[in-house]
């Protein structure tokens, strides 16, 4: 089955610095890479998603990258925010299941 | 957008006794949803896929007849606890795709159930 891992857990940050996620993934079948953002006791939101077909993605202060060669994907956050300060989870979806495998999370502290 | 409703968002119980957790899709039709577990600070590990009007796929380890799962419409699927013991507190969120929605998944709002 798929393996995803994810790096680092935890990444602490200046209010205004940048972030940066990173994301493995095993099986080449997988084509849809989504970012989630779950903030402490509530149920994981979609922030980003990227499809095999597209190198990047950008949705004004987060953007994904993909290299399917490299079978690794990345979550990039600008100008962060105190408000920013969730976990993230990256998931990959394998072939025609679409059930996602999940990272184990990145804990991302932004201190004001 | 798509909206999945899950009850209750927190729950005690003594250990030895069974709980219902509800999950529904309020917009939308789903004939396949999904039950996760989450640990502390942990990744969401996937339980089982329940599908409407069919036995749900467990995942490996999983036990079966422990965590009931029933999805008898196309809105509503319920996994039950049975037996509760400490070690089955946990934060539990199911999550739904919208037909013909290929890609993309609404989680429902979690229950934090609490074995004592």
């Amino acid at each position: 089955g798929e393996n995803v891992e994810q790096h680092p857990s935890t990444l602490s940050v200046q209010e205004g610095d940048s972030a940066v996620i990173k994301c493995t993934y095993s099986d080449s079948a997988s084509n849809y890479f989504p970012w989630y953002k779950q903030e402490l006791g509530k149920r994981p939101q979609l922030i980003i998603d990227i499809r095999s077909n597209v190198g990047e993605k950008k949705d004004q202060r987060i953007a994904v990258t993909l290299n399917k060669t490299a079978k690794h994907f990345s979550l990039h956050i600008t100008e962060t925010q105190p408000e920013d300060s969730a976990v993230y989870f990256c998931a990959a979806s394998v072939g025609g299941s679409y059930i996602p495998t999940f990272g184990r999370g990145t804990s991302l502290i932004v201190h004001p | 957008g798509a909206v999945v409703s899950q009850h209750p968002s927190r729950v005690i119980c003594k250990s030895g006794t069974s709980v219902k957790i509800e999950c529904r899709s309020l917009d939308f039709q789903a004939t396949t949803m999904f039950w996760y577990r989450q640990f502390p600070k942990q990744s969401l590990m996937l339980m089982a896929t329940s599908n409407e009007g069919s036995k749900a796929t467990y995942e490996q380890g999983v036990e079966k007849d422990k965590f009931l799962i029933n999805h008898a419409s196309l809105t509503l699927s319920t996994l039950t606890v049975t037996s509760a013991h400490p070690e089955d507190s946990s934060f539990y969120i199911c999550s739904a795709r919208e037909e013909g929605s290929v890609y993309g998944y609404t989680f429902g709002s979690g229950t934090r159930l609490t074995v004592v």
